[in-house]
């Protein structure tokens, strides 16, 4: 079975742009998350997707945007980007929601934002 | 905000010794997880601890949930290369947000 998927795998933009990411989960997999991960930072929650809704959220500013489709596909979009936004951006499914499913990571678009 | 925080940061040591590393809260976990990530990939999902007091074994690696479910620690035995990477706890404190630990970067020296 094919693993989670992301592209891209790296990114370069400019201040002020806007960016999509893209996450395909494992197949089966209905939940998607979302997470920003920064040497400063560490892995932060950014949000979670079920069933083509928003289940989650965490305290990103609302430049911060995803959708999911009917497929659990997802996409992750961050207008006018900031230097800050520079970071790995992961994407992580699971079966389904709770505490007790177990969430595989796909390997990250790093964004670097100039 | 439930903060994991994690020591050491950064942790050198050569092949074939053992070594332990940390993972503290100031609140409960409901379950916690330890996760090892690659450069250039995602974190891997180690192993999950839900009881007090609970121990697991992953071949050299050991994995204790304190009693109070406030911390947890793993422990490498005989430490190879192969081990190196970031290691990264992170908790369930009841809601269905998963919080991430400071993380510990470890390099075993061959």
């Amino acid at each position: 079975k094919a693993g989670v998927t992301q592209t891209p795998r790296y990114l370069i933009k400019t201040r002020g742009q806007q960016v999509t990411l893209s996450c395909s989960p494992i197949s089966g997999h209905r939940s998607v998350s979302w997470y920003q991960q920064t040497p400063g930072q560490g892995l932060q929650f950014l949000f979670e997707y079920f069933s083509e809704t928003q289940r989650n959220k965490g305290n990103f500013p609302g430049r911060f945007s995803g959708r999911q489709f009917s497929n659990s596909r997802s996409e992750m979009n961050v207008s006018t980007l900031e230097l800050g936004d520079s970071a790995l951006y992961l994407c992580a499914s699971s079966l389904a929601m709770g505490q007790g499913e177990t969430q595989y990571f796909g390997p990250g678009t790093r964004l670097l934002v100039l | 905000t439930q903060l994991l925080e994690q020591s050491p940061q950064f942790l050198s040591i050569q092949e074939g010794e053992n070594l332990t590393v940390y993972c503290n809260s100031s609140s409960v976990f409901s379950s916690l997880q330890w996760y090892r990530q690659e450069p250039g990939e995602g974190p891997v999902l180690l192993v999950t601890v839900v009881t007090g007091g609970e121990v697991k074994k992953l071949k050299r690696l050991t994995f204790q949930f304190g009693d109070a479910r406030k911390d947890s620690s793993l422990h490498i035995t005989a430490a190879q290369p192969g081990d190196t990477g970031l290691y990264l706890c992170a908790g369930n404190f009841g809601n269905e947000k998963l919080t991430f630990g400071t993380g510990t970067r470890l390099t075993i020296i061959p």
